[in-house]
């Protein structure tokens, strides 16, 4: 079965420290990778998908295949980094364009 | 350009009522996806609409359904609703059918009473 888990429900750092959310996921075939974020009152936006290897907000996030994970990173965390983030795998092989969304993780940055 | 836009974005129903809500993708977008936020479940993935064909569908009874229109615009049916349903409802559209970023829309709070 599709599974993607975020362990940490609740992080929280302060200010000026490295944050690292973690995202594991089981999943046939291969999957590709998303980072969605929600502020406060906010609509889900997109943070970071794998294939583009870009750095959105100084966030950055490695594909591991071989441990099927996909953190993501930050080395300096702000405040206005505080919002819930999901991880997002989706395999168009088996079900097309469907994002699995973990749990998520809200990340609060204390100053 | 504009977001997706979602109407109304928020409703009262009461049990056993139907309701309709409906997606305007970004101008462009041909796909759109539906998706339930929940407490308790999550975000969960209801049906996928391209070129006014349903392409994928989740685990939700039969009581949720869709459909999409020639201009791309969505709409989402819930009939008989139960207390379960309340919910935000998300729609999400991308340019075309797989293989492309999903964005979304600001969701309809759904309360059923």
């Amino acid at each position: 079965a599709q599974r993607v888990t975020q362990p940490e429900k609740l992080l929280s750092v302060f200010k000026g420290a490295p944050v690292e959310l973690k995202c594991n996921y089981s999943y046939s075939g291969s999957p590709e990778l998303f980072w969605y974020v929600q502020y406060s009152r906010q609509r889900l936006q997109l943070l970071l998908r794998h294939i583009s290897r870009e750095s959105i907000k100084g966030f950055t996030a490695d594909l591991n295949k071989g441990e099927t994970s996909f953190h993501l990173k930050k080395p300096f965390a702000q405040e206005e980094d505080s919002a819930m983030y999901y991880c997002a795998p989706r395999s168009l092989e088996t079900s097309g364009s469907r994002l699995t969304f973990g749990e998520g993780t809200q990340l609060t940055v204390n100053p | 350009k504009a977001g997706v836009t979602q109407t109304p974005r928020y409703l009262i129903k009461t049990r056993g009522q139907q309701v309709t809500l409906s997606c305007s993708p970004i101008s462009g977008h041909r796909s759109v996806s539906w998706y339930q936020q929940t407490p308790g479940q999550g975000l969960q993935f209801l049906f996928e609409y391209f070129s006014e064909t349903q392409r994928n569908k989740g685990n939700f009874p039969g009581r949720f359904s869709g459909r999409q229109f020639s201009n791309s615009r969505s709409e989402m049916n819930v009939s008989t609703l139960e207390l379960g349903d309340s919910a935000l409802y998300l729609c999400a559209s991308s340019l075309v059918y797989l293989a492309d970023t999903q964005y979304f829309g600001p969701g309809t709070r759904l309360t059923v009473l």
